[in-house]
């Protein structure tokens, strides 16, 4: 079973409109990561957030983790066309070495 | 100046063949990584090295095979190729971790190989 799911599995959205995504995991995490992944792409990273941490910003992206209830949103504020992609979290277990597991992704379309 | 460059881009073979991906960096990451991504879009890992060490080896076929010659290259190859390793392959790369303290990986482009 995967460590990272992700909610929903696709979303559509208009540019201008934020966009939520979700990841929710299974055991305890040290960090948690959050990629884009272009069509015919590899994966690009957007954002760590670390497990003592509870928000993080980067431009248009806010990310949030909720340790409690093992679950972490990112959050694309005013959207554009070149915001589509999918996109995936991340995680590294406590206690674990070197060992990232890619959640199953949401796939984001930005219609212009 | 491409960071992690991955060779070839696509590869279309016969079932029964033996393949090789060629994986670089140009970052001084001394960590690499092997994923494969099915059809589906799930991103398994398979290997990663450290430093030309094997630390990670996911319940993967003894057909494939990660050689790490140096800490830039990372090459994976597959003996007698089956269906279903048609996939993408990624290479990845980043710092080594420091304690809790994992770094982001960088990707390559990817190799699309599909056996027929």
């Amino acid at each position: 079973s995967q460590q990272g799911e992700e909610d929903p599995q696709a979303l559509s959205i208009q540019e201008g409109e934020n966009a939520t995504m979700n990841c929710s995991y299974k055991t305890s995490i040290n960090n948690l990561q959050w990629y884009r992944q272009n069509s015919g792409r590899g994966l690009v990273h957007l954002i760590l957030i670390r497990s003592n941490e509870r928000e993080k910003h980067s431009g248009r992206l806010r990310v949030t983790l909720d340790t409690s209830k093992k679950s972490s949103s990112l959050l694309i504020t005013a959207s554009r066309a070149a915001d589509t992609a999918s996109y995936f979290c991340a995680t590294d277990l406590s206690g674990g070495y070197q060992k990232v597991t890619f959640g199953t992704g949401t796939k984001l379309q930005v219609i212009p | 100046d491409t960071a992690v460059s991955q060779t070839p881009k696509y590869l279309v073979t016969q079932m029964g063949n033996d393949k090789s991906i060629k994986c670089e960096q140009n970052l001084g990451h001394d960590t690499m990584y092997w994923y494969k991504q099915d059809s589906k879009k799930f991103l398994k890992i398979m290997f990663s090295y450290n430093n030309k060490e094997l630390i990670i080896n996911e319940t993967v076929p003894n057909r494939f095979s990660p050689k790490s010659p140096d800490k830039a290259h990372l090459n994976l190859h597959i003996n007698s190729l089956e269906l279903g390793d048609s996939a993408v392959y990624f290479c990845a790369s980043s710092q080594q971790q420091r304690g809790t303290r994992v770094y982001e990986q960088y990707f390559g482009p990817g190799t699309r190989l599909t056996v027929t």
